[in-house]
């Protein structure tokens, strides 16, 4: 009965490789997105969906490329993995991606870049 | 410029010890402020937020946080700590768009 769950939970690979990351969430919301937390453990949205429409997009390199293929799922994509993606990335959700909705996060994937 | 600040970096505190956590936006547009706990090794949820109305927001596990419109702040406080309290709390902000903007986190550890 998890809200929202992602896959894989650890992911550990080599510079210029190509993975995946998925998203789940089952709470019905038509708004979900992508944030990277560095080792400072500061947090960045990256992207945004909502019925399935892109609608945050921020400075991001175009190696990042997400993929809403319903409104349920959000899976991330990232092309020549490099160092400076090790990080760990979350997915979140909530109801209408108002300025007043609460986000409903993910357990995290943590991404290592050898 | 609208940013969000966490005034404390680390917050080391005994247990049963009250605790505050101090945040503070720089904005000239209206807010919308929430403050996120994340336990070791999970991901974000919601302690309290505030939208409008009374200036005391009660949260869930014990906590609160009051909004001050003059000094734009929104400060958490806990009466009394417990060790399962230990993780990082994050201020969050809504400007006048849809994106949260992060503090860059407190870490409270509590020791017993």
């Amino acid at each position: 009965d998890t809200a929202v769950s992602q896959t894989p939970k650890y992911l550990v690979t080599q510079m210029g490789n190509d993975k995946s990351i998925k998203c789940e969430q089952n709470l019905g919301h038509d708004t979900m997105y992508w944030y990277k937390q560095d080792s400072k453990k500061f947090l960045k949205i990256m992207f945004s969906y909502n019925n399935k429409e892109l609608i945050i997009n921020e400075t991001v390199p175009n190696r990042f490329s997400p993929k809403s293929p319903d409104k349920a799922h959000l899976n991330l994509h990232i092309n020549s993995l490099e160092l400076g993606d090790s990080a760990v990335y979350f997915c979140a959700s909530s109801s209408k991606g108002a300025s007043t909705d609460t986000q409903y996060f993910g357990p995290g994937t943590r991404l290592t870049v050898l | 410029a609208q940013s969000v600040t966490q005034l404390d970096s680390q917050v080391p505190v005994f247990e049963e010890a009250p605790v505050e956590l101090r945040c503070n936006y720089s904005s000239s547009v209206s807010v919308y402020l929430f403050w996120y706990v994340q336990y070791p090794n999970q991901g974000l949820q919601l302690l309290l937020k505030y939208l409008s109305g009374s200036t005391l927001v009660k949260g869930i596990n014990g906590f609160e946080a009051e909004f001050n419109k003059s000094q734009t702040s929104f400060h958490l406080r806990k009466p009394s700590v417990h060790i399962s309290d230990t993780a990082e709390y994050f201020c969050a902000v809504t400007f006048n768009d849809y994106k949260l903007s992060f503090g860059a986190g407190t870490t409270v550890t509590v020791r017993a």
